[in-house]
């Protein structure tokens, strides 16, 4: 069965510091897709980034980062240069092609990223 | 993307009673799930609604606590029956076309007293 672990439960920086957030997954499916969602503390979930399991090209998107390694089972997280808007609980997903598994996304338990100023 | 609105927002209820939340995507769409998000947890996965037929629950959620309808490919509804504070909850609406693409809408904050 499809997993996710995100082993950081809380991370506290100041600002302009930069922030890894770490994500495993375990799948037996060889087609799947990669998330990481935000949720400020409206509650609403913004989607970040998706990365198929055929892409491992990192990908950088102004502040933010993603390093995908099929070899660790990893698709960590790095925001650069931390400002206070960042402070959110972010969550990494996953989602099979396979089966019965199709379309559901399964989620990490979520990083509490807190920047103080 | 999709544009997904759900209501209500929020809501405060009373523990025995039933609330059903709606959820409006402006375009057809494949799939629509119904996720749950209790204080200071992940989300969990209620069901798949299915357009036509009856929902598909994950293990641990069952039809008769939570209903699910799903008239077209634009609209579901989830219904928690009989709630208890055990029910207080961020439920939340997701929408996808493929297992590549899933949006969500903001989210119904509901409180069992």
């Amino acid at each position: 069965a499809q997993k996710v672990t995100q082993a950081q439960t809380e991370i506290s920086v100041v600002e302009k510091e930069d922030v890894t957030l770490d994500c495993v997954y375990e799948t037996r499916d060889t087609t799947y897709y990669l998330f990481w969602y935000k949720q400020p503390p409206s509650g609403e979930l913004v989607f970040l980034i998706r990365r198929n399991s055929f892409d491992e090209q990192n990908e950088i998107s102004g502040r933010y980062s993603w390093n995908f390694q099929k070899s660790t089972s990893s698709f960590n997280f790095t925001i650069t240069a931390s400002q206070v808007v960042d402070s959110a609980v972010y969550f990494c997903a996953l989602s099979e092609r396979g089966g019965t598994s199709y379309g559901k996304l399964t989620f990490g338990q979520g990083t509490i990223l807190t920047v103080h100023p | 993307s999709a544009v997904i609105s759900q209501k209500p927002s929020r809501d405060i209820c009373q523990r025995g009673t039933s609330l059903t939340i709606q959820c409006q995507v402006d375009s057809q769409v494949t799939m629509m799930f119904w996720y749950r998000q209790q204080p200071g947890q992940s989300l969990t996965l209620i069901a798949t609604a299915n357009q036509g037929s009856e929902a598909t629950y994950e293990s641990g959620f069952v039809i008769d606590k939570f209903p699910i309808s799903r008239p077209n490919l634009t609209f579901s509804t989830l219904t928690v029956s009989n709630m208890s504070p055990e029910d207080s909850s961020i439920y939340l609406c997701s929408v996808g076309r493929g297992y590549n693409e899933q949006f969500f809408g903001p989210g119904t904050r509901l409180t069992v007293l």
